[in-house]
């Protein structure tokens, strides 16, 4: 099974702040990776899907990249909303993993 | 568009069963392939498995297989999850999804105890 080890397991930062999360691959998975966003009581959803590319809706704010094994999201200027748990998933191979989750705090 | 709506979560003792079914509304469900994911109580998410647009192709990991059962019926728009042997472990939040269209369901909640 692919592992994916994303870090940090939790983060607290500013409004306007930018912040990045990684998710290494224990081997490559191409750019078969999303990265989703969680609050609580409710279903992900996701913001990124084959590394880079932003969902429809999502504010450009956030961005994807990477390549291989590791992955990067960034959110340029935090805002009250992305205060959240974020995931990523590889659809690479089955089973498909997520990573741990990082917890975005408000400092 | 696909929207998704599980049921069948409830109490159920250990080593006993439980089927969660995801109702599906929208006219392109039989073209999408679809996955279970769960959540354990304030733990991650754990994609557990899913299956080919026809259902002809299923995966598992490894904790469920064996013991879950995926399935569906085109004809229905639905999805099915059989679960025996369950375990506390298998307690969780249970999601029905669709990674294509990134339509997720509400969830329906499983507990496992005595």
């Amino acid at each position: 099974d692919i592992q994916m080890t994303q870090s940090p397991s939790s983060l607290s930062a500013s409004v306007g702040d930018r912040v990045t999360i990684t998710c290494r691959a224990s081997q490559g998975i191409r750019n078969d990776l999303g990265w989703y966003q969680q609050k609580p009581g409710k279903a992900p959803k996701r913001l990124i899907y084959d590394v880079s590319n932003l969902q429809s809706g999502v504010p450009s704010r956030f961005s994807g990249s990477g390549s291989g094994t590791e992955f990067t999201l960034t959110i340029s200027s935090l805002q009250p909303e992305d205060f959240a748990t974020y995931y990523c998933l590889q659809h690479n191979s089955y089973p498909n993993t997520f990573g741990q989750g990082t917890k975005l705090e408000i400092k | 568009e696909v929207q998704l709506v599980e049921s069948g979560g409830g109490l159920v003792q250990p080593g006993g069963s439980l089927r969660l079914s995801c109702a599906a509304s929208g006219v392109s469900f039989s073209t999408y392939w679809m996955t279970w994911v769960r959540q354990a109580p304030g733990k991650g998410l754990e994609w557990v498995a899913n299956i080919t647009p026809d259902g002809s192709q299923k995966q598992y990991v490894d904790s469920v297989r064996g013991r879950f059962t995926v399935s569906r019926d085109n004809a229905k728009n639905s999805l099915d999850l059989q679960m025996n042997s369950l375990r506390a472990e298998d307690t969780a939040v249970y999601y029905c999804m669709t990674r294509a269209a990134d339509v997720w369901g509400k969830g329906t909640t499983v507990t496992v105890s005595s």
